[in-house]
């Protein structure tokens, strides 16, 4: 069965450096989210993505976050200048035609800042 | 405003007891979208289920059952002769009609421990 692929797993980062992080969705999919858990807490949202432009942010989605999809595979998150509260477990979505399907979750990258 | 509650945050049971997990959500639109993901210990988000605000019959499988009432906005889970397998953090989520990106509104979830 066709998953959604995150990498790298894990990704420890000195505080004010820049990290991407990488996500094949789905391939016929349209639509791809963003979603953070900071340990122990709930899943939350920070951006959706559909026809090459954002299509919603959350407020936790700031000037230091931007996403991408540079070529048809990959969709990616960076942030700019890391903090120690970024700290937390980034998951990748991706749909067909939301909500009618659900939305498929990668294994998540644990982002650490040190 | 949008909101998803699960007030219990974690439940143990023993073997082969039978489970029911609690979500009440909040939603201003009439269209809507209910979801339950498992977490499992290694991390991943799992998709178990999908309901729409139409579509309030129960649903069955296997172990896994689902109970919709729209009057209580309450949509609860429920794992019958659970197993050790089955413990999990479990999300209960809900995605708005009128919502143009469709993204997933969490609650807290609940954390099962299902003990031999």
């Amino acid at each position: 069965e066709p998953e959604v692929t995150q990498t790298p797993s894990h990704q420890v980062t000195q505080m004010g450096q820049e990290v991407i992080l990488r996500c094949v969705p789905i391939s016929n999919h349209l639509y791809f989210y963003w979603y953070r858990q900071i340990l122990g807490q709930k899943v939350e949202f920070l951006v959706s993505f559909y026809n090459n432009e954002i299509s919603e942010k959350s407020e936790i989605f700031d000037d230091q976050f931007s996403v991408e999809r540079p070529d048809g595979s990959n969709f990616t998150l960076k942030i700019r200048s890391t903090k120690l509260e970024d700290s937390a477990m980034y998951f990748c979505a991706s749909s067909e035609i939301p909500p009618y399907q659900p939305q498929h979750f990668g294994d998540g990258t644990r982002l650490s800042i040190l | 405003a949008q909101k998803v509650t699960q007030a219990q945050t974690e439940i143990s049971v023993v073997e082969k007891e039978d489970v029911t997990l609690d979500c009440v959500y909040e939603t201003r639109d009439t269209t809507y979208y209910l979801f339950w993901y498992k977490q499992p210990p290694s991390g991943e988000l799992v998709f178990l289920i999908r309901r729409n605000s139409f579509d309030e019959q129960n649903e069955i499988s296997g172990r896994y059952s689902w109970n919709f009432q729209k009057s209580t906005s309450s949509f609860n889970f429920t794992i019958t002769a659970s197993q050790v397998v089955d413990s999990a953090v479990y999300f209960c989520a809900l995605s708005e009609g009128m919502d143009s990106s469709y993204k997933l509104i969490f609650g807290s979830g609940t954390r099962l421990l299902v003990r031999p």
